[in-house]
């Protein structure tokens, strides 16, 4: 697609639920990267692919979050037993350079509530 | 732990000049970045410094001291779309992600 693609835009859930993100990079960047956004913060890196593999997940907070990206291409942060705290803006971002190397292009994120 | 401090909040006139400055210390160093994001809104690439200096582009500069560990994102003929969160991100090698500030927010009044 033209650019990276988050589903949904925003998601509401109650505490205890199973939330999926999705993410659709820009055709033909391998690396693909997933931050987490407070307001007033700046992103929080929480994982890294390159291609298929998770090369860097030092970010995820622990192990309620897990990603998968099974073709190289889409990716999925999946947050199980949600808490409250777990309410951010989620947002992806593609490069085509390794990760630090060049500029990442970000989706316009799926904003998580956790009531 | 990484450290990236920039201003909270700044706020300049429409047609001025404002200076947003980053200073970090990190275990690494690879080049620094300076991203824009208007509120509710994707973040969006502005500039890349990986040498000591001054890189320019159009209304936009922004310089970076190695040794000093230190950046400024210079803006110039400010206009009200200016108005954004400015986000200063370091690489800390060419394979780790990059590592954000808490960014800036820039208001600029009439």
């Amino acid at each position: 697609g033209a650019g990276v693609s988050q589903t949904p835009s925003n998601k509401v859930t109650e505490k205890g639920k199973y939330v999926e993100l999705r993410c659709d990079p820009i055709s033909g960047h391998t690396a693909l990267y997933w931050y987490r956004q407070s307001l007033g913060q700046g992103p929080e890196f929480l994982i890294y692919f390159q291609g298929t593999g998770a090369a860097d997940d030092s970010g995820l907070p622990n192990d309620r979050f897990f990603a998968v990206r099974p073709e190289g291409s889409v990716s999925t942060l999946k947050i199980q037993r949600t808490e409250r705290g777990d309410s951010a803006v989620y947002l992806c971002a593609s490069s085509l350079k390794a990760a630090g190397s060049g500029e990442l292009f970000f989706g316009e994120g799926s904003r998580l509530t956790v009531l | 732990g990484q450290n990236i401090d920039q201003p909270t909040e700044m706020t300049a006139t429409e047609g001025a000049i404002v200076q947003i400055n980053c200073t970090y210390q990190t275990s690494g160093f690879n080049g620094l970045f300076w991203y824009q994001q208007h509120a509710g809104e994707a973040p969006t690439f502005l500039s890349y410094n990986v040498l000591d200096g001054l890189e320019e582009k159009g209304r936009f500069s922004s310089f970076l001291s190695r040794s000093k560990g230190y950046s400024y994102l210079l803006l110039k003929e400010l206009q009200m779309k200016d108005s954004a969160s400015y986000l200063c991100a370091v690489s800390l090698s060419g394979n780790t992600p990059l590592v954000f500030g808490k960014g800036t927010r820039l208001s600029v009044i009439a």
